[in-house]
């Protein structure tokens, strides 16, 4: 039983395309994230929903679309992808809202772009 | 905002050796995480600990809220301990968020 699954692992796409990462979660969590990890390794949050509702929302270009469609999943749209897009993005979730409570990733995406 | 230092960044083991990784903040905080990055990219939680100490096998933590930095003891270190160790404090101070580190990078050598 996956706890928060992420597809596709691996994205190849090249500059320019839109292209979209799914995340789930069966814990029954109310909070879900996207963070970034960069090819440093750095890990840094991009967006938090809460029941629905976008709680998070860090400086992050427009093209970066998030989209709850109920609390157990959490989509990222991403527009004209470019070449700095390239990093580990990991989907995360946790009972509830105000980062006191335990946080748990996914197997994080992988996104390449050529 | 918080600064988050972990140290040291790189730390090489011999199998079986005991180790200490450590975690500094710079401002109150509600929750902290200690991860492990395997080779595989996988985030494994490893504490969930704001405060106190918690052990879990070869693994333990202690968490010093009031003087705001957070261990980790690895002990019998094994070639599967390998990888990132990502401590990240967070909560209502930090706009609800965890703030990672920059990660302590482990080898542990047959």
């Amino acid at each position: 039983d996956t706890a928060v699954s992420q597809t596709p692992k691996y994205l190849v796409t090249q500059m320019g395309n839109d292209k979209s990462i799914k995340c789930e979660q069966n814990l029954g969590h109310d909070t879900m994230y996207w963070y970034k990890q960069d090819s440093k390794k750095f890990l840094k949050i991009m967006f938090s929903y809460n029941n629905k509702e976008l709680i998070i929302n860090e400086t992050v270009p427009n093209r970066f679309s998030p989209k709850s469609p109920d609390k157990a999943h959490l989509n990222l749209h991403i527009n004209s992808l470019e070449l700095g897009d390239s990093a580990v993005y990991f989907c995360a979730s946790s009972q509830g809202q105000g980062g006191r409570f335990e946080q748990y990733f996914g197997p994080g995406t992988r996104l390449t772009v050529t | 905002g918080i600064q988050v230092e972990q140290s040291p960044p790189d730390l090489i083991l011999q199998e079986g050796a005991n180790s200490t990784l450590r975690c500094n903040f710079s401002d109150s905080v509600n929750n902290l995480q200690w991860f492990h990055q395997n080779p595989w990219g996988q985030l494994i939680n490893l504490f969930y600990i704001p405060s106190g100490t918690k052990q879990n096998g070869r693994l333990s933590a202690t968490t010093v809220a009031t003087e705001r930095y957070s261990l980790l003891y690895i002990s019998s270190s094994q070639t599967t301990d390998s990888g990132v160790y990502f401590c990240a404090p967070g909560g209502y101070n930090q706009g609800g968020k965890l703030i990672f580190g920059q990660g302590t990078e482990l080898s542990v050598k047959p």
